[in-house]
């Protein structure tokens, strides 16, 4: 079983509407989740970081369940410039602090 | 502020060439990482680095060797470069601790003929 794992989609959404992104990990002992955003032939770049409990930041909203061991990503309103690679990144227990990246969700929103 | 900047941008080796890819940031980051980056397979980490004068392997080491001799760089070496390590490669850097956010290079892109 893969570390991380996601849908790599491609996901191809109207302007406007909303989108979901699932996420799961398997070390139960991870300590930090993020979500980072990669455009096409760029390097990656920090989206948001993941709290337990849930936090927003504007269009968009993340989710952790530790006792399922999955993270989520909502993001509403959808815009063209939310096109691009998303990849769920989970931080290892204390001691092992390498990130581990899942292989990306591709999203094109389409006008 | 450069950030992490990687050296070179783009290269092209022949098969059994070796080569070193050099990663320097400026924000004064204890942990370095090297990962590379290929179709269907995601960032997959090499090596990576706690502190300077430490090194430590990643998912997929073998082929690599690293050195962090000063805080602020982080290179990777290819001692006979074969096919398989065409990709992108990629270096972030980021301050001790679980929590917080790596900052990346822009990558370099190689090819092995």
């Amino acid at each position: 079983r893969k570390e991380v794992e996601q849908d790599p989609g491609p996901f191809n959404v109207p302007e406007g509407a909303t989108v979901a992104f699932n996420c799961t990990y398997s070390n139960s002992a991870s300590q930090s989740f993020f979500w980072y955003r990669q455009d096409c032939r760029k390097e990656p770049k920090l989206l948001m970081s993941v709290y337990s409990s849930g936090n927003e930041d504007g269009r968009f909203t993340a989710q952790l369940n530790r006792a399922s061991q999955y993270i989520s990503l909502l993001i509403r309103d959808s815009k063209l410039s939310d096109s691009a690679t998303y990849l769920c990144v989970v931080n290892g227990d204390f001691g092992n602090e390498k990130l581990t990246f899942g292989t990306g969700t591709r999203l094109t929103i389409i006008p | 502020n450069a950030g992490v900047t990687q050296t070179p941008k783009f290269r092209v080796l022949k098969t059994g060439q070796s080569m070193t890819l050099l990663c320097a940031q400026d924000m004064n980051h204890e942990y370095m990482y090297w990962y590379r980056q290929d179709p269907g397979m995601g960032l997959r980490l090499i090596h990576y680095s706690v502190g300077e004068g430490t090194t430590a392997k990643g998912e997929v080491p073998d082929g690599y060797n690293v050195s962090r001799l000063k805080k602020q760089n982080f290179l990777l070496g290819l001692e006979s470069a074969a096919p398989s390590q065409t990709s992108v490669y990629f270096c972030a850097s980021g301050m001790q601790g679980a929590n917080t956010e790596a900052f990346f290079g822009q990558g370099t892109r190689l090819t092995v003929v």
